[in-house]
């Protein structure tokens, strides 16, 4: 069964760190481009950052640019990201998603279940 | 602030056809993007229901439908359907912001 089991959040205050990981099983996990999306409570869906198949390249929204770092093991079928300078926006629900092509112009064929991420003192 | 907007909320009568409009620009999907479109049932995650466009994953009913044109797309539901009452997100990629980019998402209620 394609799946993406994402793990790492939590309540962590303004200024910290956190290190999200999404472990990925069912697939070949080095042919896909990968994602991650955030949902802020009671609101839309907002990407994130996205990485490519070898980890390569990775982009990101500015609203995390220069704070979140988006990475990947292929070896260990593992997607992270590294989130330093939290700030209360980015409280949120964060997917782990699968694009369903090597290709980040394709849309996400595969989602996890999510992991919240809550920044407050 | 999404670059792609859609309506906040659409409804209809079971059986009724409603649409979801995504407007774009140039940058996203006047730029020739594909537009895909996710369904997102009340406490679940985002499930793909249209891509690149028209095209409709395995297991997706075929009474949704997708369409674009220059620089906007719409999502059709035809036969609307108790179960269909979710909100919904299209999404694309945009050359300006170097990134994919999501809707401001729509909540389609069954009356």
């Amino acid at each position: 069964e394609v799946q993406l089991l994402e793990s790492g959040g939590g309540l962590v205050q303004p200024g910290g760190s956190l290190r999200l990981s999404c472990s990925a099983s069912g697939f070949s996990f080095s042919s896909y481009a990968m994602t991650w999306v955030r949902q802020p409570p009671g609101k839309g869906l907002e990407w994130v950052s996205g990485i490519s198949t070898s980890g390569d390249y990775t982009y990101y929204a500015d609203s995390v640019k220069g704070r979140f770092t988006i990475s990947r093991d292929n070896s260990k079928n593992t997607l992270s990201l590294q989130m330093n300078s939290l700030r209360a926006e980015d409280t949120a629900l964060y997917y782990c998603a699968r694009y369903y092509s090597s290709s980040w112009y394709s849309g996400m064929d595969v989602w996890g279940q999510g992991t919240t991420v809550t920044v407050s003192s | 602030q999404s670059v792609l907007t859609q309506p906040p909320s659409v409804s209809g009568a079971p059986g009724q056809r409603v649409t979801i409009s995504c407007t774009g620009s140039s940058s996203n999907i006047g730029s020739s993007y594909d537009v895909h479109w996710y369904q997102q049932l009340p406490g679940t995650a985002p499930k793909l229901l249209i891509y690149a466009n028209n095209n409709r994953p395995s297991g997706v009913p075929d009474r949704f439908s997708g369409a674009k044109s220059a620089t906007s797309a719409s999502l059709a539901i035809t036969g609307l359907q108790a179960e269909d009452e979710a909100d919904y997100y299209c999404q694309s990629y945009d050359s300006s912001l170097s990134g994919s980019v999501f809707g401001t998402g729509t909540k389609v209620t069954v009356l």
